[in-house]
């Protein structure tokens, strides 16, 4: 099957820097790639949807200058925390969906990130 | 926008069979219904998805009514390694083509021995 992969797969950073992490489509190319945040015991959260070769569209009452995406090839969409602080300390997901069609998602296994 | 409801927790036995039921009221006609489980600090895998009626793959069945308002899934002969969070999803296809899918609350599964 199909095979979603990010890096790193966990971050520690301080204050006020910036973290990117990457999102990778091994075996497909995805034309769309979703970001999600999941805090401790809580759902995933749609952050953003990346379109490749265009801007991302963010969901409500998420910061676009704050998390920078960008996607800038069929495989591979980045996230940029900028700024972090430990607000920001979460597991963030992201997933894409194959251009052929169908509605399955493939999801990354994830990435934590801690802001000390 | 459709959301989904499910129950917040469920508890099962070995070997016995799991049907978690999923409301969605509002699904709209282009929306297909999803399922994925989810174990601590992983991403979510697909499970099944489907459209209308019973879908079945090789580890789990999909059932849907008519009216589509509820989707069940079916996880025969549970075993402690199906105890995760498991989610149902409607993907709803945007005007430009795309869709988005919102995540519900999940159902926490805890299979004992």
């Amino acid at each position: 099957g199909a095979v979603v992969s990010q890096h790193p797969s966990r971050v520690i950073c301080k204050s006020g820097t910036s973290v990117k992490i990457e999102c990778r489509s091994l075996d497909f190319q995805a034309t769309t790639m979703f970001w999600y945040r999941q805090f401790p015991k809580q759902s995933l959260m749609l952050m953003a949807t990346s379109n490749e070769g265009s801007k991302a569209t963010y969901e409500q009452g998420v910061e676009k200058d704050k998390f920078l995406i960008n996607h800038a090839s069929l495989t591979l969409s980045t996230l940029t925390v900028t700024s972090a602080h430990p607000e920001d300390s979460s597991f963030y997901i992201c997933s894409a969906r194959e251009n052929s069609g169908g509605y399955e998602q493939y999801f990354g296994p994830g990435t934590r990130l801690t802001v000390t | 926008l459709a959301k989904t409801t499910q129950p917040i927790s469920m508890d099962s036995y070995e070997g016995q069979e799991v049907n978690i039921t999923c409301s969605h009221n509002n699904i709209a006609t282009n929306d297909y219904i999803t399922w994925y489980q989810q174990f601590p600090s992983q991403g979510p895998r697909f499970i099944i998805q489907g459209y209308k009626t019973k879908v079945t793959n090789e580890v789990a069945s999909l059932f849907i009514p008519a009216d589509r308002k509820s989707s069940t899934l079916s996880l025969p002969r549970v075993s402690l390694s199906d105890t995760a969070v498991y989610y149902c999803l409607v993907a709803l296809r945007g005007d430009t083509g795309g869709f988005k899918t919102i995540f519900g609350a999940g159902t926490r599964l805890f299979v004992k021995a």
